[in-house]
């Protein structure tokens, strides 16, 4: 989805080495989410952000941190990369839905970052 | 504990045949489930959403599912399958109540033989 992109879309890096992938939507949405996915696995939630102040710890958050910048702005940061976080990494974000219930609004994906820790 | 099973890893068919691709979840309470699909090198699309309401939710690209709470499964069908229909699907859940984490299943390679 061209609303949402995600930079860089592939990384090749080394072990303990920062790295931080970055996502920006134009779709006004203010809830965003980082999954990654690994083959076998399907997508595991690492973070989310309901809004600018609140951020909130996944399924897998261990050996991951996230700033939310701006609303249209959230990036995940691997303090020290390690091989096993070599995976897909996807951002994501959903609306508010009517009378702030959120959990039926569909979740929008950029196209993904190809993360490789050697 | 919220969990979601796609029981078939790869799913061959004719094209122009009936497709199934399968999924079952776990929650507790009563469920919100979607199906989304993911083309080669592409983000996971969105297909369709059980939210409330009639049973069979119809979605994009001619695809269906049918929510059956007895046998707690959501399968995705299309009645007539298409080679551009190749692709990697998954099925999701969360609780109506609770933690907003979206659970996905593994996914199910779906290919459409001509």
């Amino acid at each position: 989805d061209a609303d949402v992109t995600q930079t860089p879309r592939n990384r090749i890096t080394k072990t303990g080495k920062r790295i931080m992938l970055e996502c920006s939507q134009t779709k006004g949405h203010d809830r965003m989410y980082w999954y990654r996915q690994d083959p076998g696995l399907g997508l595991r939630l690492i973070y989310y952000s309901f809004d600018v102040k609140d951020i909130n710890k996944g399924e897998i958050s261990d050996g991951y941190s996230v700033s939310r910048q701006a609303q249209a702005k959230f990036s995940l940061s691997l303090e020290s990369a390690i091989p096993n976080q070599t995976a897909l990494y996807f951002c994501a974000t959903s609306s508010v839905g009517l009378a702030g219930g959120t959990a039926y609004n569909e979740q929008f994906f950029g196209p993904g970052t190809r993360l490789t820790v050697l | 504990a919220q969990s979601v099973a796609q029981p078939e890893d790869q799913v061959n068919v004719a094209e122009g045949n009936p497709l199934t691709v399968k999924c079952t979840y776990s929650v507790s309470g009563n469920p919100y489930l979607f199906w989304y699909v993911q083309y080669p090198n592409r983000g996971l699309q969105f297909l369709l959403k059980y939210i409330t309401g009639d049973n069979l939710v119809k979605g994009s690209y001619g695809f269906e599912a049918e929510f059956n709470k007895s046998q707690t499964s959501f399968h995705l069908k299309k009645p007539s399958a298409l080679v551009s229909d190749s692709a990697l699907y998954f099925c999701a859940v969360r609780a109506q109540t609770g933690a907003n984490n979206l659970f996905f299943g593994t996914g199910t390679r779906l290919t459409v033989i001509p």
